[in-house]
């Protein structure tokens, strides 16, 4: 079975600051998997995808994520982090399988302090 | 840009009734799925479907019901609304090569 762990709910960051966000994942085999954002009061917004490419995937808004088979993780990054990130981020995993259902972790807040 | 549409966006309705949350999609996606998330917390699978009159039950129980009579039309129903049922519903919908999914705008059910 597939499932996804995001570590800690919140995240608090100065302007300009790097960004990072944790996420593992389980998967008897090499998954699909995603980062999605959710603003306030709206659906969620794809950010990236790793789909067995290259393992480091870039995103919208300057996100970035990593594929790491030996660490079975698939962490968020940004450089510089801007106040409109501020927002819901979620990891998901999907396996291969052709009746796969995509599997959401419980989500991390990132706060943005100016 | 995606296009998939839930109504209403937010709906107060009074304990006992009986709502159908609309999920609509123009991508022609064969996979269509709905969540239950309360504010601020994870997602929850409670409903998906493969295609036309596939569906299946997700990860957390739940006593609504959906049909997929359509490609393009994924209806949530619940019978008899409960103030438990108060949460955000949201429907998405996805490519079967890539598995990106496109996610409405969501439906928030109060049920008082």
């Amino acid at each position: 079975a597939q499932s996804v762990t995001q570590l800690g709910s919140h995240v608090s960051v100065s302007e300009g600051a790097l960004v990072l966000l944790r996420c593992n994942y389980s998967s008897s085999v090499p998954p699909y998997l995603f980062w999605y954002v959710q603003y306030p009061n709206q659906g969620l917004q794809l950010l990236l995808k790793y789909t067995s490419a290259a393992t480091l995937v870039k995103g919208i808004n300057g996100f970035e994520a990593e594929f790491k088979k030996s660490e079975t993780s698939f962490h968020l990054t940004k450089p510089s982090a801007h106040m409109s990130d501020a927002a819901e981020y979620f990891c998901a995993v999907s396996d291969p399988g052709a009746n796969s259902k995509l599997t959401f972790g419980k989500g991390i807040t990132l706060s943005v302090r100016p | 840009e995606a296009d998939i549409y839930q109504t209403p966006r937010y709906l107060v309705i009074g304990t006992g009734k009986k709502i159908t949350l609309e999920c609509s999609q123009t991508m022609g996606h064969d996979k269509m799925y709905w969540y239950q998330q309360d504010p601020g917390m994870e997602l929850h699978l409670i409903h998906y479907s493969y295609g036309v009159n596939s569906t299946e039950k997700g990860d957390l129980s739940s006593e609504s019901t959906v049909s997929r009579i359509r490609t393009e039309h994924f209806p949530l129903t619940l019978e008899s609304a409960r103030p438990s049922h108060t949460s955000q519903y949201l429907c998405a919908s996805s490519e079967s090569s890539s598995r990106k999914a496109f996610f409405g705008q969501g439906t928030r059910l109060t049920v008082v």
